[in-house]
């Protein structure tokens, strides 16, 4: 059954890089995008990007400067990249298949 | 990029009361193949979102049939035709014709 399941630090310094993995199974990244989605607490839900099956990405215009997401198809794995955090960064990270398979989320908390 | 506006903002309903969420978008969702990528989620307390309705209109496998979608082009209708308590939480619009894609900022809805 198709499942995604994101990793990553819990616990990251402000102006340092946040590296988080979505790792996938049941389905190939090949024919399917994976979007990436974050909320901060007690906010609504942030749209950050997408990898589609193709390899090409789409970024919010808000993060594009900073945000990079990439993938390893043999490890079935998708990478996000977002530098120069801010404590505002602190949010809970999704990964997303179509909207419809969504991990569980990882808290990633930025300190000052 | 697209801006989508919800309203309300809150929403409170006793069991068994319909009710309906509005959401806005800034631009025409319609997109050039002749669909619009118009989607509603939900998100229960402490929980992942929850695909709804797909393309203004369409019900997700294993949504309840008392959840319905309709509009066009720029404005759009979420219905909920009598209300149960399983049904708290927020309710997000996205949409996912104009790159970069976006959601809406959220309706809560409460159960009296």
């Amino acid at each position: 059954q198709v499942q995604l399941k994101e990793s990553g630090p819990v616990l990251v310094q402000a102006s340092e890089t946040l590296s988080l993995t979505c790792t996938v199974s049941g389905f190939s990244l090949t024919n399917y995008g994976v979007i990436w989605v974050r909320q901060s607490p007690g906010k609504g839900l942030e749209w950050m990007g997408i990898i589609w099956g193709d390899g090409n990405t789409d970024y919010n215009s808000a993060l594009k400067s900073r945000l990079s997401i990439n993938r390893d198809t043999s490890k079935s794995q998708v990478f996000l990249k977002m530098n120069s955090l801010q404590t505002d960064d602190t949010a809970i990270y999704y990964c997303t298949r179509d909207l419809v398979y969504w991990g569980q989320g990882t808290l990633v908390t930025v300190s000052s | 990029d697209v801006v989508l506006t919800q309203t309300p903002p809150t929403l409170s309903a006793t069991i068994g009361q319909s009710v309906s969420i509005s959401c806005r978008s800034s631009q025409s969702l319609l997109d050039s193949d002749g669909d619009t990528y118009l989607n509603w989620l939900l998100q229960r307390p402490g929980q992942s979102p929850q695909l709804l309705i797909y393309s203004v209109s369409n019900l997700e496998s294993g949504v309840p049939n008392r959840f319905s979608g309709s509009g066009s082009e720029t404005d759009f209708t979420l219905k909920i035709s009598g209300v149960e308590a399983e049904d708290l939480g927020v309710y997000y619009c996205m949409q996912a014709t104009h790159a970069p894609f976006t959601f809406g900022s959220g309706t809560k809805l409460e159960i009296k």
